[in-house]
């Protein structure tokens, strides 16, 4: 079975510039979420989607949006690209909506903001 | 909130020896534990995870973790490192949700694990 897969795997793009990600859950998978983990830092929640619906939503600013389709597949977007936003953005997804159910990750997308 | 402390950014060990990372938590509410690791240019991969029940987890590749309310802490252990656990081990809390709670994994820094020959 195919595991959780993420694309771009890397990115370069320019301060003030808009990038999408994109996430593939496991099949079966209705939870899908994403992290932001800077070099050197542990991953830092951003979103939650369960069943098309946001769940959750770290301390980021309004310029990170997501969404997650009929077949639970997710995109994130961020808009006005600072360099701080370089980072390894990860994608998780799990069969449920709790934490007692297992998160699995994929490879990330490493975006480098220049 | 909740948060996670790994006490040393940076352990190294022989090959055969024993590992202890060490993870500290703050929690208002009994919480959810995890150990990940993760190989270079990869993802996260779960070791093991307490969430209810026996407070002593067995986890893959010979990892454990002992969760100790009194201590809030959940160390990780392996009796005998192999070159292969070289990695960057994380330590998460979260919160147990009710109905319709999000699922949210709070992360500490990471401990860089290396094994020398």
């Amino acid at each position: 079975d195919a595991g959780v897969t993420q694309s771009p795997t890397h990115l370069i793009k320019t301060r003030g510039q808009q990038v999408t990600l994109r996430c593939s859950p496991i099949s079966g998978h209705k939870s899908v979420s994403w992290y932001q983990q800077v070099l050197g830092q542990g991953p830092q929640f951003i979103f939650q989607y369960y069943e098309k619906e946001e769940r959750g939503r770290g301390n980021f600013p309004d310029r990170f949006s997501a969404r997650q389709f009929p077949n639970y597949s997710s995109e994130l977007n961020v808009n006005a690209l600072l360099l701080g936003d370089s980072a390894l953005y990860l994608c998780a997804s799990s069969f449920g909506d709790r934490t007692n159910t297992e998160a699995f990750f994929g490879q990330g997308t490493r975006l480098t903001v220049v | 909130a909740q948060s996670v402390t790994q006490l040393g950014s940076h352990v190294s060990v022989s090959e055969g020896a024993l590992v202890l990372l060490r993870c500290n938590y703050s929690s208002s509410v009994p919480p959810y534990l995890f150990w990940y690791v993760q190989y270079p240019n990869q993802g996260l991969q779960l070791l093991l995870k307490y969430t209810t029940g026996a407070t002593l987890v067995k986890g893959i590749n010979g990892f454990e973790a002992e969760f100790k309310k009194s201590e809030t802490s959940f160390h990780l252990t392996k009796p005998s490192a192999h070159m292969s656990d070289a990695a960057e081990y994380f330590c998460a809390v979260s919160l147990i949700g009710g109905v319709g709670s999000n699922y949210k994994l709070t992360f500490g820094k990471g401990t860089l694990l290396t094994v020398n020959p």
